[in-house]
């Protein structure tokens, strides 16, 4: 496609429920980023994937978010055992090359993902 | 540890007039700056970005002015347009300063006709 396409647009799940969240990168873009939005602030980095190698997850805030991205294309977030405090946007970004430079990374339209 | 801030939650200005957006930075192996723009409901779109190495670049309406030694950079838009109200996010990154773009909280600003 010509953008990044990330399904569902929006989630509620309840308390304690697992949810998946897809990235459909650019085609042939190498990097895929993973980002957190909550209410009113600016994106915070989650997780990077440089083709199908998750090089960097130091942002994932616990051991119940997972990202992977098995065939260095599609990409999926899962968040295991949802809290409250998980209801945000997840937006993902692909860039064609790696992060040296202006990376010019593209976002996708973000899965808003609300927790009751 | 907020690498990237932008102090000004909201901005107000006239059709045709200014706008100077502000953004701070401490990490000062980031070498490079990019200014995003975002609607509502969509994700953000790339504006204009600028290397460690100049200290200016202008794209149409949209300028780009960093201060690295203040660690300070601004988006001027000239002149302002009703559809340039958007959530504008500063964002730095650098291979030395873990291979991400690191955001700001975000202006809107909001352009009256």
């Amino acid at each position: 496609g010509a953008g990044v396409s990330q399904s569902p647009r929006y989630k509620v799940a309840k308390r304690g429920q697992d949810v998946a969240l897809r990235c459909d990168p650019i085609s042939g873009h190498v990097s895929l980023f993973w980002y957190q939005q909550a209410l009113g602030q600016g994106p915070e980095f989650l997780t990077y994937f440089q083709n199908e190698a998750q090089l960097d997850k130091s942002g994932l805030p616990s051991d119940r978010f997972f990202a992977e991205r098995p065939e260095g294309s599609v990409s999926t977030l899962k968040i295991q055992r949802t809290q409250q405090e998980d209801s945000a946007v997840y937006l993902c970004a692909s860039s064609l090359w790696g992060v040296s430079g202006a990376n010019v990374l593209t976002f996708g339209a973000g899965s808003r993902l609300t927790v009751l | 540890d907020q690498q990237v801030k932008q102090n000004s939650p909201s901005l107000s200005v006239q059709e045709g007039r200014i706008s100077i957006l502000n953004c701070d930075y401490t990490n000062s192996m980031f070498d490079y700056f990019l200014w995003y723009k975002k609607y509502p409901a969509e994700g953000p779109t790339f504006l204009i970005s600028i290397s460690s190495i100049k200290d200016k670049n202008e794209d149409g309406r949209f300028t780009v002015f960093l201060n690295k030694s203040a660690k300070h950079l601004s988006l001027h838009i000239v002149p302002s347009q009703p559809g340039d109200s958007a959530v504008y996010f500063c964002a730095a990154g650098g291979p030395n300063a873990g291979n991400m773009l690191t955001f700001g909280g975000g202006t809107r600003l909001m352009v009256k006709p």
